[in-house]
């Protein structure tokens, strides 16, 4: 099974700092992509890569900026955080055909609190 | 119009029960589409893939009604452990997937 892997599963922050979320899968998946879900609000895309060192904004990116120097990583960064950056943050990989995407695997989130 | 609309529920059934819930679609060039479980405080895992016109696994049946696009999500001798938030969402070719905001169903003893 595809595993995809977030570094923290808890966080609590100071607003300002600067904050990293991580993201490793293990399937040579091409896509990774970076949500925030809140509740009544569903889930929202930030940012996404298809590929090394490329990525696209999603929905919200303002407050956030992406990394991905390797195929297996894809890192989210909160430049400084703020207290409406107070989050569950998902991080997903998938391999896409034709057909368009085989599914998303998630990771097992990361709930952000910023204080 | 949303992508995607689902009744956000709850849906309150008890043990046994067949339930049936609706995920409506714009986009009519969807291809294929999927069903998302999701429990609380827990992410999204994928629990089923609709290619065609349906598909059946145990006790879960998704159908697909293209002219009227919608997707249902049927599940008969519900258990307690069924009792979760249910995402549809379409797969649309070279796009990102959608998530719907989830219908969310608890199954009482």
């Amino acid at each position: 099974d595809v595993k995809v892997t977030q570094s923290s599963r808890y966080l609590v922050k100071r607003t300002g700092e600067k904050v990293f979320l991580e993201c490793v899968q293990d399937m040579d998946h091409e896509n990774m992509f970076w949500y925030r879900q809140d509740p009544g609000l569903g889930l929202r895309l930030i940012y996404f890569s298809y590929d090394v060192k490329m990525k696209e904004k999603g929905d919200i990116p303002e407050g956030y900026s992406v990394s991905r120097e390797k195929k297996e990583r894809f890192s989210l960064i909160l430049e400084s955080a703020s207290t409406n950056q107070t989050s569950m943050y998902l991080c997903a990989s998938s391999l896409e055909g034709a057909q368009g995407h085989y599914g998303y695997t998630f990771g097992s989130g990361t709930r952000l609190t910023v204080v | 119009r949303k992508e995607v609309e689902q009744d956000p529920g709850p849906f309150n059934v008890p043990e046994g029960a067949t339930v049936a819930f609706n995920c409506t679609y714009s986009n009519s060039a969807s291809q294929s589409f999927f069903w998302y479980r999701q429990d609380c405080r827990k992410e999204p895992k994928l629990l089923m893939s609709v290619y065609s016109s349906g598909n059946e696994d145990g006790r879960f049946t998704a159908q697909l009604n293209r002219a009227s696009q919608y997707i249902s999500l049927l599940i008969r001798d519900s258990k307690l452990s069924d009792s979760a938030t249910y995402l549809c969402v379409p797969n649309n070719a070279g796009n990102m997937l959608t998530f719907g905001g989830g219908t969310r169903l608890m199954v009482k003893p």
